[in-house]
């Protein structure tokens, strides 16, 4: 199992510009979620998506779109790329179950992401 | 979810225990506490997480209070390995709305020297 794969790894965007980042996992889960990491902060979120056909908005959706394509592949859209957006870009996965073992989120390596 | 407060930073020597303090005093009767380590920017990377009972696994152990109001994890033989920034979460467990969302604080900078 690979777990939760990023891609790409780094990526350098003019304002204006925009990207997808993409995710995917392979261990079956459910609810897949974005979060993003500025420097000296906690994670926090900007999406996610309880199960595969849904979406929904987090702590800090502004300037992203998102798609869950299936239910592997989850991924982020910026529209119009901006200074602010400069960030490490995280995916996580998740599902549900009665048994402990199943109540940990997975997270990807991330995806840095600078913003001119 | 209800919020924590964490200690900023903390230091402690290789090979001894760490203790790491988290203080939850609005957590709901239904809400678990979570930890989480995030080593070098990588991904975080789940610890460990309990109800009110003590937990333990192989990477550490959860001990919360009788009143549920603070826990502390403790890393029984630390080592350079461990350092990192240490997220106490606290949220609904597994089939409550939260939908496994989870709330990051600014963590615990864990350091652990020679």
């Amino acid at each position: 199992n690979a777990g939760v794969t990023q891609t790409p790894k780094f990526q350098v965007l003019k304002t204006g510009q925009s990207m997808t980042l993409q995710c995917a996992q392979d261990m079956n889960h459910n609810s897949m979620y974005w979060y993003r990491q500025d420097p000296g902060m906690g994670l926090r979120l900007i999406y996610y998506s309880a199960s595969e056909g849904t979406t929904d908005k987090g702590e800090v959706p502004n300037g992203y779109n998102v798609s869950r394509l299936n239910k592997r592949e989850f991924s982020l859209r910026l529209e119009s790329a901006a200074p602010s957006q400069t960030s490490v870009y995280f995916c996580a996965s998740w599902t549900s179950g009665r048994v402990f073992s199943y109540n940990e989120q997975f997270f990807g390596p991330g995806t840095r992401l600078t913003v001119l | 979810d209800a919020k924590t407060t964490q200690p900023t930073s903390m230091d402690c020597a290789e090979g001894r225990a760490a203790n790491l303090p988290c203080n939850h005093s609005t957590i709901s009767g239904n809400e678990y506490v979570y930890w989480y380590r995030q080593i070098h920017s990588q991904g975080p990377q789940y610890i460990i997480h309990g109800l009110k009972n003590n937990e333990t696994n192989e990477m550490a152990s959860l001990i919360i209070t009788e009143d549920r109001k603070s826990s502390t994890l403790i890393l029984p033989h630390a080592t350079l390995r461990d350092t990192a920034v240490y997220y106490c979460i606290v949220r609904v467990g597994a089939g409550g709305t939260s939908y496994g969302k989870l709330t990051f604080g600014q963590g615990t900078i864990l350091t652990v020297h020679p």
